[in-house]
């Protein structure tokens, strides 16, 4: 079946510094690849995502490109802040035959100190 | 404005009791899921319903149901509370055109002891 495997945590990280979380995927057919956020006490928000190969998503400074030739979807952001705190989630959904289900990751705990 | 609410926030509950966890959203969306979350785990499915009368088992199923009724809402029960289903609880909706959009309700933390 489909399956994350996306970086353990926690990471910990100074302001400013430049983050990576790996992600990869095993799934058949085009699945489609997202990152979300989960911030202390609240639920999940979408962050970014990515419906085909060499698609990049972006927001917030966030970026992750769909590398189907790895099976990839790593999330990077050049300069974090301590705002970006929180658990993210890397998710994928193989939409084929009408499947709306997510498959999620474990979840990666940033942490960024000032 | 549109939202999904899940209610309570909270519970604590005896092993062995019927207990009920509702979700309620005013998208209209016909998609609806509920997760779990657990340390370690990530969010697993645990069931989900793509329009009214529809119902469908996820990976963690055992030990739960859902209904659903109506659009807007698709309850949780859990049968028979077991230790094991300590967690937090995430319900979500997505529309049948917007599949990928998934909005998710803020959790209901349960305890069970």
């Amino acid at each position: 079946g489909d399956s994350v495997t996306q970086m353990e945590g926690p990471v910990t990280l100074s302001e400013e510094a430049f983050l990576t979380i790996n992600c990869t995927y095993t799934a058949t057919g085009y699945p489609s690849l997202f990152w979300y956020v989960q911030y202390p006490g609240e639920g999940l928000q979408l962050l970014l995502k990515a419906t085909k190969a060499d698609d990049k998503g972006s927001n917030k400074g966030f970026e992750a490109t769909y590398r189907k030739e790895t099976t990839s979807f790593h999330l990077e952001k050049g300069s974090v802040q301590v705002s970006d705190s929180a658990v993210y989630f890397c998710a994928l959904m193989n939409s084929g035959g009408s499947n709306y289900k997510l498959t999620f990751g474990k979840g990666t705990l940033l942490t960024v100190n000032p | 404005d549109a939202e999904i609410t899940q209610s309570p926030r909270h519970k604590i509950t005896e092993t062995g009791r019927q207990v009920t966890l509702a979700c309620h959203q005013t998208w209209n969306h016909n998609n609806m899921f509920w997760y779990r979350q657990d340390l370690g785990h990530g969010l697993r499915l645990i069931h989900y319903s793509y329009g009214v009368q529809d119902t469908n088992k996820g990976e963690v199923s055992d030990g739960y149901s859902v209904s659903r009724s109506n659009t807007e809402d698709l309850p949780l029960t859990l049968e028979s509370a077991a230790s094991s289903q300590t967690s937090v609880y995430f319900c979500a909706s997505s529309g049948s055109g917007t599949p990928l959009n998934y909005t998710f309700g803020s959790g209901t933390r349960l305890t069970v002891v």
